[in-house]
Formats: structure tokens, sequence, C-alpha cells
């Protein structure tokens, strides 16, 4: 079975400097994607960044970009020049790829509280 | 991007009634949709797998006749949770995907609350 791992509880980062959230996972499959997903107060899912596993170029979404390390199964989110609204939760998440049905299901770490201060 | 929305987003009821809240993907057709349940600071958990036309496919430890799944159309998935209880005070979020597409991404409703006396 797929886990993600998330060790990092909560998080804190001054506004305009740059944080690292964590995230490990376990799969034997070798084609997947990983996606960070941001929970705000509203409780909202909201996507920050996806990646897929046969891309070796770390993906990037403005302020936000991700170090994919496939070797190590590794997949942490930065955050640069935080602002005040990336204070969230934010959850690292995994999907195989090519699958349908419950084998599709997303599976989510336990989540990383960022709080961002003045 | 896709939407999806869910309804109610919050409702209240009194211990044994049934309450039932509604997916709805708005502008694509979805064959699956997921149903999360997600306690006030812990991360979501699957509770089962929405197929159209067919059985929804329930987690380990998730029960059936409590949790009633219905999914009847490509753009539609019913969760009833029946004989409602305190202890099934919870937010519920579904999600869905195109079928036709190709970038892994899930869509979610708004989430409901659902709040049991």
């Amino acid at each position: 079975a797929q886990t993600v791992t998330q060790s990092q509880p909560e998080m804190s980062v001054q506004e305009a400097e740059t944080v690292t959230l964590s995230c490990t996972y376990d799969t034997s499959e070798s084609d997947y994607y990983l996606f960070w997903y941001k929970q705000p107060p509203s409780r909202q899912m909201i996507l920050v960044i996806r990646q897929e596993a046969y891309k070796q170029q770390n993906a990037t979404e403005n302020r936000f970009s991700v170090n994919f390390q496939k070797a190590a199964k590794s997949f942490s989110l930065k955050i640069s020049d935080s602002q005040l609204g990336d204070a969230a939760m934010y959850f690292c998440a995994y999907r195989r790829a090519r699958f349908t049905g419950t084998a599709s299901k997303l599976t989510f770490g336990t989540g990383t509280r960022l709080q961002v201060t003045l | 991007g896709a939407v999806v929305s869910q309804h109610p987003s919050w409702v209240i009821c009194k211990s044994g009634t049934s309450v039932k809240i509604e997916c709805r993907s708005l502008d694509f057709q979805a064959t699956t949709m997921f149903w999360y349940r997600q306690f006030p600071k812990q991360s979501l958990m699957l509770m089962a797998t929405s197929n159209e036309g067919s059985k929804a496919t329930y987690e380990q430890g998730v029960e059936k006749d409590k949790f009633l799944i219905n999914h009847a159309s490509l753009t539609l998935s019913t969760l009833t949770v029946t004989s409602a209880h305190p202890e099934d005070s919870s937010f519920y979020i579904c999600s869905a995907s195109p079928w036709t597409t190709n970038t892994g991404e899930l869509f979610f409703g708004e989430g409901s609350r659902l709040t049991v006396l």
C-alpha cells in the first residue's frame, strides 16, 4: 500500500522569507502523480502544484516549487517570498497513474500547518 | 479548472435522522467520485469510491449500511448518513476528475460540515 509521510506538523515562516515543507512517500509503482494541496480555514482544498513521476524536471508555479527526488521518494515544497495568505494546512498527496476506480484514489499525508508571521 | 459542487455546505440534524449530501461535477463527467472524511486538525481519510452505475467500494472499517453512496449519473454522487449519531459529526469532502483528463488532478467540492445533536 502507498503511504505518504509529512514529518513536520507545524512550520512557521516570516513574511517574504522562504520555507520548505517535507514529504516522503512509499510506493512500488513507477508511474504516479504527486501533489501539494493547500487547505485554508475555509477548508476548501486548493491544488498548489503537481508533479508527474516520469518527468525529471521539478515543477514550479510562481512562488511555489518542488524538489522531487524519485529515488529517495521525496517530494518537498518550497514557498518563496511567503505571504500572509499562504498560511494554511498543506497536504502532500500521492496518486497512482493509469488506474481507475479505487486504485486511482488520492492518498494524503498528515499535513503541515504553516504559520506566516509579520 | 473543473468545478465540483457540494451541497449542503453545513447541516445540523438530530440523532437518529438521515442526512443526504450531494456532490456534483458541474462542467465534466466523472465515472468515479471519492468521498473523504476529515476530523478537526486531521488529514483526509478516504471513506469510499463512488462508481457510476455500480456499487460503491468502501474502505476497510467504513460501515456500508451507515454511509450509503449512490452514483446514479455521470455528474452526481450522493452520500447518505443514515441514523446519524453525534460520532458521525465531521467534515465530509467529495472529489472527482474528468474521465478524459490525463493530468491526474482531482477536483474537490467545498465540503459539508455535519453536526449531529
